[in-house]
């Protein structure tokens, strides 16, 4: 069973550091592309950007680009977001998304993490 | 890269049939293809048409999907209770990228 399971729920301040984590199980993991998706209170699904596991190759959406990092672990099968510096317009629902292999759409989604930032 | 454009919200009574659109352009839903997503508050999203019109295993035949132009229509038929969510579209954009639309929500009256 193909499942991506996210890490918990954050609350940081302004200007602090965050990784959190996706970790894929059930499927060969370096072989499927990986979104991090973000939805911000009573709003809709934003897509922030993509990356595959097998040579760690990531887009960004102009939108994000520079503002996060999307990594990769694939000794450990796990996707990562980060953060440098928060901000309080940072404060969403994060989810992570498998693609699917044959097709282009998000199949699998992680449960969500929610990042509250504030002061 | 804007978000594709959805109508904010959408009715219809139990057994209607609703459409919701979904408009984008020649670099995205035009020449590529569209996913739609249904998500009910406070979970997660889940995908309810691919490859512009294909439904995945164990998604209602009540849900089906067109594209015309610079245009993607997701149809729902015999409106139920239950229907009522979020929707999305979702298109490539090229270059590994992809948008979402600005999300409809669907209420049932």
């Amino acid at each position: 069973e193909v499942q991506l399971v996210q890490s918990g729920a954050e609350v940081k301040k302004p200007g602090e550091s965050l990784k959190i984590s996706c970790k894929g199980s059930g499927y060969f993991f370096p072989s499927y592309w990986i979104a991090w998706v973000r939805q911000m209170p009573g709003k809709g699904l934003e897509w922030m950007g993509i990356i595959y596991p097998g040579d760690s190759d990531a887009t960004y959406s102009p939108s994000f680009q520079g503002q996060v990092t999307i990594s990769v672990d694939r000794s450990i099968n796990t996707a990562y977001l980060q953060w440098s510096s928060l901000k309080a317009s940072d404060s969403a629902m994060y989810y992570c998304a498998r693609q699917n292999g044959d097709f282009l759409f998000w199949e699998f989604w992680g449960q969500g993490t929610l990042v509250t930032v504030s002061s | 890269q804007s978000a594709l454009t959805q109508p904010a919200s959408v009715s219809g009574s139990p057994g209607q049939s609703i459409t919701i659109s979904c408009t984008g352009t020649s670099s995205d839903v035009g020449n590529n293809r569209v996913s739609w997503y249904q998500q009910y508050p406070g979970r997660v999203p889940k995908v309810m048409i691919y490859d512009d019109s294909k439904r995945p295993s164990g998604v209602s035949d009540r849900f089906s999907a067109s594209k015309s132009g610079n245009t993607a229509s997701l149809t729902i038929s015999g409106l139920r209770a239950d229907d009522e969510a979020g929707y999305y579209c979702c298109s490539y954009a090229g270059s590994s990228t992809y948008v979402f639309g600005n999300g409809t929500k669907v209420t049932v009256l």
